[in-house]
């Protein structure tokens, strides 16, 4: 069956970065995008950004521009989101989900615990 | 960051049928792009639960529907059941320079 499986709980101090992964299974890697998706304790969801796995390609959501990268590995499946100068409120759990036809997300990683704190 | 208005909360008996709204504007659903919903149970990752405004995946309810019309779209449940308690999110495509995906502020469902 499709499935995402997600990298483990992160602790970082402010100003640190954390590189979270998403290995891919069940289907054909490079026909869809992933996208990242974060929420804050007790808030709703906000989207972060997508790359293509095709061909690479990026764009990420306004805000984070400048301090997140994503990237991927084909030959493991597997997708990597990294957010650099780690700050208070960038704690949150971080989800990973397959894009599918005009932009719908199915299925979701399971969701991964960064915790900034000094 | 563009955002899509759900009410903060519906509540309804075992039984009824409650509907949420999805309200956003020109850049996203007023343009044209479909709308999707997701439900997340307490403590768990978001599940699809609508995509392209009114199309159920395989294995949900038909007591879930969509709908979508001008800048606006719902979702209705019916027959309200207990396990439906959740946190409904709506997402849509935007087209203004905040980036390509938004998501609706989120509806809590309380079955009383």
């Amino acid at each position: 069956q499709v499935q995402l499986v997600q990298s483990g709980a992160e602790v970082k101090k402010p100003g640190a970065s954390v590189k979270v992964s998403c290995k891919a299974s069940g289907y054909t890697f490079t026909s869809y995008g992933i996208s990242w998706v974060r929420q804050a304790p007790g808030q709703g969801l906000e989207w972060m950004g997508w790359i293509s796995a095709y061909n690479g390609n990026t764009n990420y959501a306004q805000k984070l521009q400048g301090r997140v990268t994503m990237t991927t590995d084909t030959s493991t499946s597997t997708a990597y989101m990294e957010l650099r100068s780690l700050r208070s409120d960038d704690t949150a759990v971080y989800y990973c989900a397959r894009v599918r036809g005009v932009g719908w997300f199915d299925p979701w990683g399971q969701g991964t615990l960064v915790t900034v704190s000094s | 960051q563009s955002v899509l208005t759900q009410p903060p909360s519906v509540s309804g008996a075992p039984g009824q049928r409650v509907t949420i709204s999805c309200t956003g504007s020109s850049s996203n659903i007023g343009a044209g792009y479909d709308v999707h919903w997701y439900q997340q149970l307490p403590g768990t990752a978001p599940k699809l639960l609508i995509y392209g405004n009114s199309n159920r995946p395989s294995g949900v309810p038909d007591r879930f529907s969509g709908s979508k019309s001008g800048t606006s779209a719902s979702l209705a449940i019916t027959g309200l059941q207990a396990e439906d308690e959740a946190d409904y999110y709506c997402q849509s495509y935007d087209s203004s320079l905040s980036g390509l995906y938004v998501f609706g502020t989120g509806t809590k469902v309380t079955v009383l």
